[in-house]
């Protein structure tokens, strides 16, 4: 079946710029994910979804970024005013939800550059 | 919170040696230890996990043994191919069974045919 898919792919913009990334989570999936990876480090957990309800949003850096799920499935990650400190790959992942427990299956990531 | 330290960084070994992973956390409460496989230009997989009621799980070549007194685990992957080069992470609750996750920085493994 299809996995977690995101677009766009790259996306460059420029300094103080507005973005959306966009995740579409495995059908079924009540929880979805969003991670924020730099080159050569892990991913950092940003977001995590629990249906419709952002359940623990401690990740996110400032309130530049949000994220929202509005109908339990399909999830954006907004950036206001892009800094070039926001280059990176934009992992989502979905899993059946409940605790970490689930594994989490991850999309190939939106990479953004900030010029 | 939880601190997730990996080792090493980088891992060159030859094709059908063994390689071996080593990951350290800080939170006693943690109970869920999942090792993701990340080939380049895509997203991190899944590999293997193991919980704290457990101090190994094998699945084919691939191994993960968890020492709770010390807080370490390990990855151990046997019999090694070229295509088990890529990324791995280590990653572990930052609380207890919470359902997010800490990931250790990597470790980039070579297998020279």
């Amino acid at each position: 079946g299809a996995g977690v898919s995101q677009t766009p792919s790259n996306k460059v913009t420029e300094k103080g710029k507005y973005v959306e990334l966009r995740c579409d989570p495995i059908s079924g999936h009540t929880a979805l994910y969003w991670y924020r990876q730099s080159l050569g480090q892990g991913p950092e957990f940003l977001i995590y979804f629990q249906g419709t309800g952002a359940a623990d949003d401690s990740g996110l850096p400032n309130d530049r970024f949000f994220a929202v799920r509005p109908e339990g499935s399909v999830s954006t990650l907004k950036i206001q005013r892009t800094e070039r400190g926001d280059s990176a790959v934009y992992l989502c992942a979905s899993s059946l939800g409940g605790t970490a427990y689930n594994e989490q299956f991850f999309g190939p990531g939106t990479r953004l550059t900030v010029l | 919170g939880e601190n997730v330290e990996q080792h090493p960084s980088t891992l060159s070994v030859q094709e059908g040696d063994s390689a071996v992973i080593k990951c350290t956390y800080s939170d006693s409460a943690s109970n869920y230890f999942p090792w993701y496989k990340q080939e380049l230009g895509k997203g991190p997989q899944l590999i293997i996990d193991i919980r704290s009621n457990v101090g190994e799980k094998k699945d084919q070549r691939i191994a993960v043994t968890l020492n709770k007194t010390a807080k370490h685990f390990s990855l151990h992957i046997t019999e090694t191919q070229p295509e088990d080069s890529a990324v791995y992470f280590c990653a572990a609750p930052t609380q207890g069974g919470s359902e997010k996750l800490v990931f250790g920085k990597g470790t980039k493994l070579t297998v020279n045919p």
